[in-house]
């Protein structure tokens, strides 16, 4: 089983400021990892896949990097509506899995 | 957007069974978040049910299954245990084994 570690648990950061969440798995994921937008009371969403692929309606303020087992979530300027908890999710192999989340808070 | 509509969740006594049913087409599956906790994986199943998987916390107590004539992906929720207790996601997966799409979930409450 691949276990994706997420850190920090907790990002303060002002709005406006450049936040970088960072996900590694245990063995390697080759690209196949995506990541997560979750608010409270709403279903997650998705924002990254194949590491660096945008999903549909993903601004490019969010950019994803990186390979095998280590990567990167890089929110570039955060917005208000940025504050959420993020969490990456390995699909290379069975079973799939998600790391532990990043909440971003307001600093 | 794919609109995806869970429902069959409950309070249940430890032991006890329950199934979810989700409005979905296509490779789906199921992910959940136990209060003050992350997201879990559960199970996926493709459309034409030949490939399915599970977590090791629910293999041999849930049942993923579907019923395509009806759209509705089912879970199937056997002797179930207090850390069961969880909101219940339905999945609809993308061109990998990602989840584009999620419904809003489904309450599971287990509980003497």
């Amino acid at each position: 089983e691949k276990v994706m570690t997420q850190s920090p648990a907790t990002l303060s950061v002002s709005p406006g400021e450049r936040a970088t969440l960072s996900c590694r798995a245990s063995q390697s994921v080759s690209g196949d990892l995506a990541w997560y937008q979750h608010k409270p009371g709403q279903a997650p969403r998705l924002l990254i896949y194949r590491a660096s692929t945008r999903a549909t309606g993903t601004p490019a303020r969010f950019s994803g990097s990186g390979s095998g087992t280590e990567f990167t979530l890089t929110i570039s300027s955060l917005q208000s509506e940025d504050f959420a908890v993020y969490y990456c999710q390995h699909y290379n192999t069975w079973p799939l899995s998600f790391g532990g989340g990043t909440r971003v808070e307001i600093k | 957007e794919v609109q995806l509509l869970e429902s069959g969740g409950g309070l249940v006594q430890p032991g006890g069974s329950l199934r979810l049913s989700c409005a979905a087409s296509g490779t789906t599956g199921w992910v959940r978040q136990a209060p003050g906790k992350g997201l879990e994986w559960l199970s996926a199943i493709t459309g034409s049910s030949d490939n399915i998987n599970y977590a090791d916390s629910v293999k041999g107590r849930f049942t993923i299954s579907r019923d395509n004539s009806k759209n509705t992906l089912y879970l199937q929720m056997d002797n179930l245990r207090v850390e069961d207790t969880a909101l219940y996601y339905c999945v609809k997966v993308g061109t990998g084994w990602f989840f584009q799409s999620w419904g809003q979930g489904t309450l599971v409450t287990v509980s003497s």
